[in-house]
């Protein structure tokens, strides 16, 4: 069975930086897009970031861009989300979801930033 | 940015009955329209994809019909553990976006 397991979340201070990482197994992950979605205590789906499978295409949400950057590493069946600038509202749960024909069909567990003082 | 707007924001139902989820989008998304279910502490799970298309493992009586701008989910029979809250997500124009959810209750 596919898997993605995040991990690197944390309580992190407001402006300070942190780098998510979700590794792969169990598929070609060199074959996929990959994004992130979030999900803010409580509240409904964010997508945040893509990149294509050849990792040369990335896209971002506009409450992101400039400030999260979005990577991966095929040889080593990871993908991350570096972000910087943290702010109160990037709390959220962190989920890495793998695309197939354009539905996400597959998640990881999600991994928690809280950003506070 | 497409807005996707579900509704009812909230669906109580008994076991046994049916369910019917609404999903409207600002613009035409084609069939680019996937639902989600999510229970509570869990990942997403992918129920419907292409509008219509029920992904592997997915029940029977979750079912997906629309086009364009309106999107239908529908469960023919509740069961229990159907309780969750449920997503659409359009695929067809950047930025990628989801409803803001409907919860079902089930009584």
């Amino acid at each position: 069975q596919v898997q993605l397991v995040e991990s690197g979340g944390g309580v992190v201070q407001p402006g300070r930086s942190l780098r998510l990482s979700c590794a792969a197994s169990r598929f070609t992950f060199s074959s996929y897009d990959i994004h992130w979605v979030r999900q803010a205590p409580g509240k409904g789906l964010q997508w945040v970031a893509s990149i294509s499978s050849d990792d040369i295409i990335k896209n971002y949400a506009d409450s992101v861009k400039g400030r999260f950057t979005i990577s991966r590493d095929n040889s080593k069946n990871t993908l991350y989300l570096q972000m910087n600038s943290l702010r109160a509202e990037d709390t959220a749960v962190y989920y890495c979801a793998r695309e197939s024909d354009f539905r996400f069909d597959f998640w990881g567990q999600g991994t928690l930033v809280t950003v506070s003082s | 940015e497409i807005v996707l707007t579900q509704s009812p924001d909230t669906l109580s139902l008994s076991p046994g009955e049916r369910a019917t989820l609404s999903c409207r989008a600002s613009q035409s998304v084609s069939s680019y329209l996937a639902w989600y279910q999510q229970k509570g502490g869990q990942a997403p799970r992918l129920l419907i994809y292409g509008a219509s298309n029920r992904a592997t493992g997915i029940p029977a009586r979750f079912s997906g019909s629309g086009s364009g701008t309106d999107f239908t989910l529908t469960i023919s029979s509740l069961e229990p553990e159907d309780c969750a809250v449920y997503y659409c997500q359009q695929r067809n124009n950047w930025p990628i976006t989801f409803g803001q959810g409907t919860r079902l209750e089930i009584k």
